[in-house]
């Protein structure tokens, strides 16, 4: 069973860019949570998806956005590119039930210079 | 807002040895725990999870803890080994959709 796909792994961008990440869930996962981590302030969560609904957002700004497609795949976009937003953003794929198991992918290292 | 946290930031184990994590959480609401594993580069692996309605959960040399009353959860580690050697989070969520609150994480180091 394939797990959670993230792409691309690496990422640098520049200040006033835009950057859109993708998440590919675990086969018939049908939520697509995201999480930004950086060594300051850990794991904080951004948003949840399912079924192509937005559910949940944590307090980011207007600049982070997503979507889900209708095949649970995920895409997270974040415009006006600051050097804050250097990070790792990480996709977590469950199958969509309150307290159901939560797996990760690897990751998109993204760096803002 | 909740708050969770983490008592050690690092852990120094014996090969051979128990480890135990520590996490203690602030919303009494939270009812679902799960801890992590994160391996530098690489995303955080599922390890054992625990509701609100059990204390004591066991796995494959982990066990999980819940205490309610003084809001605090831990993981053992039994006959710690090498591959242990990682960053370990517990998530917390209080019947919220996708939405974990992530501990600081403790940095598990294992010697020979």
């Amino acid at each position: 069973k394939a797990g959670v796909t993230q792409t691309p792994r690496y990422l640098i961008k520049t200040r006033g860019q835009q950057v859109t990440l993708s998440c590919s869930p675990i086969s018939g996962h049908r939520s697509v949570s995201w999480y930004q981590q950086t060594p300051g302030q850990g794991l904080q969560f951004l948003f949840e998806y399912f079924s192509e609904t937005q559910r949940n957002k944590g307090n980011f700004p207007g600049r982070f956005s997503g979507r889900q497609f209708s095949n649970s795949r995920s895409e997270m976009n974040v415009s006006t590119l600051e050097l804050g937003d250097s990070a790792l953003y990480l996709c977590a794929s469950s199958k969509g039930t309150v307290g159901g198991e939560a797996f990760f992918g690897q990751g998109t290292r993204l760096t803002v210079v | 807002g909740e708050s969770v946290g983490l008592h050690l930031p690092t852990l120094s184990v014996q090969e051979g040895d128990n480890s135990i994590i520590n996490c203690a959480y602030s919303n009494s609401a939270s009812d679902y725990f799960i801890w992590y594993k994160q391996e530098s580069g690489k995303g955080p692996q599922f390890i054992i999870d625990i509701r609100s309605n059990m204390d004591k959960r066991q796995g494959q040399r982990v066990t999980v803890l819940l205490n309610k009353t003084v809001k605090h959860l831990s993981l053992q580690i039994a006959a710690t080994q090498p591959g242990d050697s990682a960053v370990y989070f517990c998530a917390v969520t209080t019947d919220s959709w996708g939405k974990f609150q992530f501990g600081a994480g403790t940095q598990v180091v294992v010697t020979p």
